[in-house]
């Protein structure tokens, strides 16, 4: 059974045209996690959600932004996608967050195209 | 320095090769350590946590050395099937909470 759901499993869309990644867990954990993986690269964190706590890397553009309406359910909106912004959109949750984090459950992301 | 190194590889090994990837990181406080896999276009998914004693699961075991801040992942016996890219991860202290940082991964080819 799917642990981490990410929807729609492939997004295109047009330069500067608004999009919205849906992620949900069946795992009742309490964080969940928004990462962006470009080629060969390593998955970067733009930001986080400790049960309702929003946390946002510095580094994560404006453009980019988050909502958590539940437990179960995290979006990823961003506002006016730019070519630089094509990647796989990873969601994960972990139970807790800490020194001793718990493992990390990825979903199967979200592969953004932007024309 | 990055938080979080790996050589990226690839390491090109015959099959019944060991092989071994190391990933160096830089926050001495860091507690918890992974190793993920990710196929190609595919998610990360877990292979091991690594615990400060060393910890084995088949054919594949993982090391921490605090002293030089760095965690091994050791694959012996390699499969065509162990062909990917080897993820670590490392709870990095940032503003009072831990955030887990990848490293870049180091991509395996393993070749009949």
């Amino acid at each position: 059974d799917a642990m981490v759901i990410q929807n729609p499993r492939y997004q295109v869309t047009q330069f500067g045209k608004p999009v919205t990644l849906s992620c949900s867990q069946t795992l009742n954990h309490n964080v969940m996690y928004w990462y962006q993986q470009k080629s060969s690269q390593a998955p970067k964190l733009l930001f986080h959600y400790y049960d309702k706590d929003f946390n946002n890397e510095a580094d994560t553009p404006d453009n980019f932004q988050s909502r958590r309406p539940n437990t179960s359910f995290c979006f990823l909106d961003i506002r006016s996608p730019g070519l630089g912004d094509a990647a796989m959109y990873l969601c994960a949750t972990s139970r807790t967050q800490g020194a001793f984090t718990d493992t990390q459950y990825f979903g199967p992301g979200t592969r953004l195209t932007v024309l | 320095r990055k938080e979080v190194e790996q050589d990226p590889g690839p390491f090109n090994v015959p099959e019944g090769a060991t092989v071994a990837f190391n990933c160096t990181y830089s926050n001495s406080a860091s507690q918890s350590f992974f190793w993920y896999r990710q196929d190609c276009r595919k998610e990360p998914k877990l292979l091991m946590s690594v615990y400060s004693s060393g910890n084995e699961d088949g054919r594949f075991t993982a090391q921490l050395n605090r002293a030089s801040q760095y965690i091994s992942l050791l694959i012996r016996d390699s499969k065509l099937s162990d062909s990917a890219t080897y993820l670590c991860v490392v709870n990095i202290g940032s503003g009072g909470s831990y955030i887990p940082t990848f490293g870049r991964g180091t991509s395996l080819i393993v070749h009949p």
